[in-house]
């Protein structure tokens, strides 16, 4: 299994553009999430997911869509790209049924200049 | 260990020492809460969860405890390494439609272990 994966690692992006990171598991895990992680904090939820067909928005979704047509994919996507959206992004994938234990990828920088 | 900005708290410790790292929790309604570990350019790795029920649950060299009184979660870990260091993030999360976590969390602000050989 690779467990989930990110790509890009890297990006830069001009303000306004806009592009989708990726994200698959493979692990055949129902929940999916996506984090954004700024210098000195944690990770603050943007959008999450209980299954496909189902999305719902986190702490900060502001700027970001995210669909899931499929279990191993959750991809989110940034319309307009501000510099404020500069930041490290995670993936995560969870098994419901008991378990906190998320699984996360490996993260994809963001610069927006 | 709460931070303001971008500074991290920071924790020094001696190999061989046992650490303790501690976090301040806000939500009364959160079912579980969790422990990570995050090694620099990596993504959060987990550590150990502990249900809200409960007042100590232990691991493999981890201990966590909660204190629901006082809204107060923290990690012990025994005879710290030098593969320890990282940033350590508490998490919490709410019960799901199945009966277990729903899967999204919602992280504290982390503490960074460094372990001095």
């Amino acid at each position: 299994n690779a467990g989930v994966t990110q790509t890009p690692k890297f990006q830069v992006l001009k303000t306004g553009q806009s592009m989708t990171l990726q994200c698959a598991q493979d692990m055949n895990h129902e929940y999916m999430s996506w984090y954004r992680q700024d210098p000195g904090m944690g990770l603050r939820l943007i959008h999450y997911s209980v299954g496909a067909g189902i999305t719902d928005q986190g702490e900060v979704p502001n700027g970001y869509n995210v669909s899931r047509s499929t279990t191993e994919d959750f991809p989110l996507r940034l319309l307009s790209a501000a510099p404020s959206q500069t930041s490290v992004y995670f993936c995560a994938s969870t098994r419901p049924g008991g378990l906190t234990e998320a699984f996360f990828g490996q993260g994809t920088r963001l610069t927006v200049v | 260990g709460e931070s303001v900005g971008l500074h991290l708290p920071t924790l020094s410790v001696q190999e061989g020492d046992n650490s303790i790292i501690n976090c301040a929790y806000s939500n009364s309604a959160s079912d579980y809460f969790i422990w990570y570990k995050q090694e620099s350019g990596k993504g959060p790795q987990f550590i150990i969860d502990i249900r809200s029920n409960m007042d100590k649950r232990q691991g493999q060299r981890v201990t966590v405890l909660l204190n629901k009184t006082v809204k107060h979660l923290s990690l012990q870990i025994a005879a710290t390494q030098p593969g320890d260091s990282a940033v350590y993030f508490c998490a919490e999360s709410q019960e799901g439609g199945y009966g277990g976590s729903q899967g999204n969390l919602i992280f504290g602000k982390g503490t960074k272990l460094s372990v001095k050989p």
